[in-house]
């Protein structure tokens, strides 16, 4: 079945510092990913649409420059946090989509864990 | 406009017991349904899913869900629950071309022994 990958699963960093999540497809081509966001005991919330070789689309109220996000292929988007700070803390789930006949679906990765300190 | 309702934030059952989450959509087009799963501190795992066809959809762990288009809902069932069933539980909706996919809030369950 369709399986995305999100690595690192735990990151912690200084206040400051720039942090790279990255989201693969692993045996799918996904010309569409998805970037959210959860909060403690929260649902998930949209941060951002990723697709391969164009600008991602960003919902209202996130800072398109301080979470940049770049699809340069069908199997890889990134989401960075820059200067992170400790209001960044949080939990983000990359999705990708699969279009392909029976595997249609949104398949999520792991989760990473923020830690800004 | 759409969305997706979960109207129980939280619900505990024993083990054993029968359950059902409820889920509300509204959505102007062919709704594609989903549920998934999240344990603490992981990423979400896909319980089931509709697109068409049979109403009643069968999906992994023991669990079901029926798409009732007259009420809008598509709740989802187990006829026996297990505490390893302790998680929260998502309710979405998507669509096939667009770009566009909703949760709703989400019910935690909490299994009594």
């Amino acid at each position: 079945g369709a399986v995305v990958s999100q690595h690192p699963s735990r990151v912690i960093c200084k206040s400051g510092t720039s942090v790279k999540i990255e989201c693969r497809s692993l045996d799918f081509q996904a010309t569409t990913m998805f970037w959210y966001r959860q909060f403690p005991k929260k649902s998930l919330m949209l941060m951002a649409t990723s697709n391969e070789g164009s600008k991602a689309t960003y919902e209202q109220g996130v800072e398109k420059d301080k979470f940049l996000i770049n699809h340069a292929s069908l199997t890889l988007s990134t989401l960075t946090v820059t200067s992170a700070h400790p209001e960044d803390s949080s939990f983000y789930i990359c999705s990708a989509r699969n279009s392909q006949g029976s595997n249609y679906g949104y398949t999520f990765g792991s989760g990473t864990r923020l830690t800004v300190v | 406009a759409q969305s997706v309702t979960q109207p129980d934030i939280h619900i505990t059952v024993s083990e054993g017991a029968s359950l059902e989450l409820r889920c509300n959509y509204s959505y102007g087009a062919t709704p594609y349904l989903f549920w998934y799963v999240q344990s603490p501190g992981q990423g979400l795992q896909l319980l089931l899913k509709y697109f068409s066809g049979d109403t009643l959809v069968q999906g992994i762990k023991g669990f079901e869900a029926e798409f009732k288009r007259s009420q809008s809902s598509f709740n989802l069932r187990k006829p026996s629950v297990h505490w390893s069933d302790a998680a929260e539980y998502f309710c979405a909706v998507g669509t096939l071309t667009g770009n566009q996919f909703y949760f709703g809030t989400g019910t935690s369950l909490t299994v009594i022994p």
